[in-house]
């Protein structure tokens, strides 16, 4: 059974680097595609981007001036970055795994970040 | 992008009815190579991360109840949930995974107990 576990700050300034990290235990890591959400409180899901050790990575061309998704298969890890937070980029950010059959398969238990002066 | 559009915004069901989401993609998520749809339904309930219900369109995640059911081809999907239970408040969305980037999701569907 999957379990993932993200951590990483919760609180930023404007114009900081928001910074995440997901670790993945149990299943195959190889070859799922590892990805980001985020979803302001008490709105929809929003797609960030993935990465897949085959593919690459993709982001949403709303953020993708400002993102970067990376991985450490080494360690069955993945990070978020997203530079110059504003206080629109507040909200729950979960990260996700699967494979190609259903992209978003198992998710983390969130973060709540929020950006304030 | 592929627009994902859901109907209604939120619905009202009595304990034991059925509840029906509807899910209306701008261009057809159907991949002619493999004959998938490559649409997929979650759950998510207050405080928790979005939940795997339907992927393929059709196809139950492990460990779904029955009771759920996806269907629908092309653009048109629906989310079935008969003998609606107290335990299935949430709200409900679709997502696309045929055009990416991005994966885009309907903006969800709220069902709460009449």
């Amino acid at each position: 059974q999957v379990h993932l576990k993200q951590w990483g700050a919760g609180l930023l300034k404007p114009s900081e680097t928001l910074s995440l990290t997901c670790a993945v235990y149990g299943g195959s890591f190889s070859g799922d595609y590892w990805s980001w959400v985020r979803q302001p409180p008490g709105k929809g899901l929003e797609w960030i981007g993935e990465i897949n050790d085959s593919r690459g990575s993709f982001y949403n061309p709303s953020l993708a001036r400002r993102v970067t998704i990376s991985v450490d298969t080494s360690k069955n890890q993945f990070s978020l970055k997203l530079t110059s937070v504003t206080a629109a980029d507040m909200a729950f950010y979960y990260c996700a795994t699967g494979g190609t059959a259903a992209r978003l398969q198992n998710w983390g238990q969130g973060t709540l970040v929020t950006v304030s002066s | 992008d592929v627009v994902m559009t859901q109907s209604p915004d939120s619905l009202a069901v009595s304990l034991g009815d059925r509840a029906t989401i509807n899910c209306k993609s701008s261009q057809s998520v159907l991949h002619n190579g493999n004959n998938m749809n490559y649409l997929a339904w979650f759950q998510q309930k207050p405080g928790q991360p979005p939940k795997l219900l339907i992927y393929w369109a059709t196809i139950r995640e492990s460990g779904v109840p029955d009771r759920f059911s996806g269907s629908g081809s092309g653009t048109d999907f629906t989310l079935t949930i008969n003998r609606l239970q107290a335990e299935d408040v949430a709200v409900y969305y679709c997502q696309q995974y045929w055009s990416d980037p991005p994966l885009t999701f309907g903006g969800g569907t709220k069902v709460e107990i009449k």
